[in-house]
């Protein structure tokens, strides 16, 4: 069974930059598995902010950009605010249909 | 303004059959660029990507899951109907549906992105 594998737990301070990573078990993760990105806040729906690697939707915070990093999905958020504070999960596409997300990185602004 | 709202039963007893209904609105299910994905989430536990259907009634399941699911669409009520059997107390969670954008080439249509999610709906499975 595929694992996709992301850090569980980051901390970065405000103002800060920090990476999130996103493995695949297959071997390298590429645009081909579409790398999507996902925040999720206490108690709320999961929150959309990256697809296909590195593209943004109409809300997503300019300090947020995806992008490929030595063979695993990544997102990073530079210039960090304290509203950052959430879970972040990443989903990969297998044989461009199936979905995988990662176990999430909970990140924590401090 | 895309709307979607997930609803279905609240308990369910362990190796029932339960339905989960998505109702959107802001889009059409026939948008030759649109699908519906289902994710649930336990309680505390990551996202788990379980089924979609696509424009062109293109399904796919996890893997996992596949022998207890079912998804179809009602265009006419705008609604995706997520069937799952043989429920066990580890089906408890939160149950989410999210639209989906795609892309078609030929024949077949391939999701590449996540963007409107449901507020979720929580079942729990027990006796």
């Amino acid at each position: 069974q595929t694992v996709v594998t992301q850090e569980p737990s980051l901390t970065v301070s405000p103002g800060g930059t920090v990476t999130l990573t996103c493995a695949s078990s297959t071997g390298a993760v590429t645009s081909d598995h579409n790398p999507n990105w996902f925040q999720q806040k206490p108690g709320q729906a999961p929150r959309a902010l990256i697809y296909s690697t590195y593209n943004k939707h109409s809300w997503t915070p300019a300090r947020f950009s995806g992008s490929l990093l030595g063979g695993k999905a990544a997102l990073t958020l530079s210039g960090v605010q304290p509203e950052d504070e959430a879970d972040y999960y990443c989903l990969l596409y297998y044989g461009g249909a199936q979905g995988v997300f990662g176990g999430g990185t909970k990140l924590t602004v401090l | 303004q895309v709307t979607l709202k997930e609803s279905g039963p609240v308990l369910v007893k362990p190796t029932e059959t339960f339905t989960l209904t998505c109702t959107v609105s802001g889009f059409s299910l026939k948008n030759a660029r649109m699908g519906v994905t289902w994710v649930r989430q336990p309680p505390g536990k990551a996202l788990e990507w379980i089924a979609h259907i696509l424009s062109n009634e293109e399904k796919s399941f996890s893997t996992s899951l596949k022998n207890r699911l079912t998804i179809s669409r009602d265009t006419s009520k705008s609604q995706v109907v997520l069937t799952m059997a043989n429920v066990d107390p580890v089906d408890t969670a939160t149950y989410y549906c999210a639209r989906t954008q795609i892309y078609c080439s030929g024949p077949s249509c391939y999701p590449f992105a996540f963007d409107i999610w449901g507020q979720g709906t929580v079942v729990t499975v027990s006796s």
